[in-house]
């Protein structure tokens, strides 16, 4: 399995752009990456996925430099609501999914 | 429509003993997968079910196990019960066994073993 390496915390401001960025050199030809959100005392939350190069939803941003060696979550506009838990995934569609120790996101006033 | 459920949400239990945890998955989902989450870490897979059967495990002891009903329901089972299993226990639902793309988690069942 690939391991990932995110960092332990951030913290942001409301209405700044948030980069999460996540290493992983050992990713596989089959894997793919995958971000959850979780809140306190709640399940994990899916926020997007991706293979290379960008992938965009209503939530967030996904960049995949060609090498596939890591990638960065952006969070537009971060607000109070998007202080959490973010995990980076990295691994085949049809494999359990493996979370890491995720990055604490604290967004300030 | 429902999401994911799991109940109870909070139990205690004494070391030794044996807890069942259960979970509905998300309507038009037919695989559930289980989740220990300790307290600041990341969930850790347990195991796998889809058309009850146990399709993949993670690294837990046989004290743990599990069962999958024709609807699709889903139960946790731990035998002899340790303090180090007192932890957040998350169910997961999904459409076939795919496990990596959009899995959706229920609010978990926090149990604590005293």
């Amino acid at each position: 399995l690939a391991k990932t390496t995110q960092p332990i915390s951030m913290d942001s401001y409301e209405g700044q752009e948030v980069n999460i960025t996540c290493s992983h050199n050992n990713i596989a030809t089959n894997d793919y990456i995958t971000w959850y959100q979780q809140f306190p005392s709640q399940g994990p939350r899916f926020i997007i996925q991706g293979y290379k190069t960008k992938v965009t939803n209503e939530v967030a941003s996904l960049f995949i430099p060609a090498d596939r060696k890591s990638s960065t979550l952006s969070l537009p506009r971060v607000s109070l609501s998007d202080t959490a838990v973010y995990y980076c995934l990295v691994g085949e569609l049809r494999r359990a999914l493996t979370f890491g120790s995720g990055t604490r996101l604290q967004v300030q006033p | 429509d429902a999401g994911v459920t799991q109940s109870p949400t909070h139990l205690i239990k004494t070391r030794g003993q044996q807890v069942t945890l259960r979970c509905s998955p998300k309507s038009g989902h037919d695989t559930v997968s289980w989740y220990q989450q300790a307290l600041g870490q990341g969930p850790q897979f347990i195991f796998q079910y889809y058309e009850e059967e146990e399709r993949q495990r993670g690294n837990f002891p046989d004290r743990f196990s599990g069962h999958q009903f024709p609807n699709y329901s889903s139960e946790l089972n731990v035998n002899a019960l340790l303090l180090g299993d007192s932890a957040l226990y998350l169910c997961a639902s999904s459409s076939g066994p795919v496990g990596g793309s959009e899995a959706f988690f229920g609010q978990g069942t926090r149990l604590t073993v005293v």
